[in-house]
């Protein structure tokens, strides 16, 4: 079977910063994927790792390592707007994605 | 600047009918997808295709049947709406190979009553 594990639930502060972990356990690995969803609106693609390592982009930044089926994502300078839900996505094949369930992540002032 | 558009945003249906849901993506890509989602249970994938007339189950077919006609279009279809269809269904394109993942529709909430 193939299984995304990631906190239901975080709580941060304005301004701190913030780990979202996911592990794995996929039939295939073709790469992961970060996405952003807001409430009631549709995921918007943040990063992709397909190499062991540290991706960064701006406030964001992800890390994957294979050998362990686990990645982060890392929110820094948080704001009330990165309120939303994260969600961890892995390809298993050529063209799908299998997605965890989500964080959803509250910025408090 | 829209590049994936599903054609309604909110629906409400009787148990039983038949129902269609649209989606057009003006990106020429070749992958369409359609997922649903559900609280705590995430996005699941319905199915999927990757070419004109070519389809793939996903992992949650039952129930649902598809059509892919033009390579921009990709139909999802509920032969008898069930109450446990309610659900947000969300379309999403990409091309082959793409490392930056899925393009997203905004999504259409239905409710089968």
């Amino acid at each position: 079977g193939q299984n995304i594990d990631q906190p239901t639930e975080m709580t941060a502060t304005e301004g701190a910063i913030v780990q979202i972990n996911c592990t794995y356990q996929t039939s295939g690995f073709n790469g992961l994927f970060w996405y952003q969803q807001h409430a009631g609106e549709a995921p918007t693609f943040l990063s992709y790792n397909v190499l062991d390592g540290l991706e960064e982009k701006g406030r964001f930044s992800s890390f994957l390592s294979r050998s362990k089926g686990y990645s982060y994502l890392l929110l820094k300078e948080l704001q009330m707007k990165d309120s939303a839900s994260y969600l961890c996505a892995v390809k298993t094949g050529a063209n799908n994605l299998f997605f965890g369930t989500g964080t959803r992540l509250t910025v408090i002032p | 600047d829209v590049k994936v558009t599903q054609s309604s945003r909110y629906l409400v249906k009787r148990t039983g009918e038949k129902v269609f849901l649209e989606c057009v993506q003006d990106m020429d890509h070749e992958n369409m997808f359609w997922y649903r989602q559900d609280p705590g249970l995430g996005l699941r994938l319905i199915y999927f295709s990757y070419d004109v007339k070519m389809k793939e189950k996903g992992d949650i077919p039952e129930g649902y049947s598809v059509s892919r006609e033009k390579k921009e279009r990709f139909s999802l279809i509920l032969e008898s709406a069930s109450t446990n269809q309610t659900s947000m269904y969300l379309c999403a394109s990409s091309l082959v190979g793409d490392g930056d993942g899925y393009t997203f529709g905004s999504g259409t909430r239905l409710t089968v009553v």
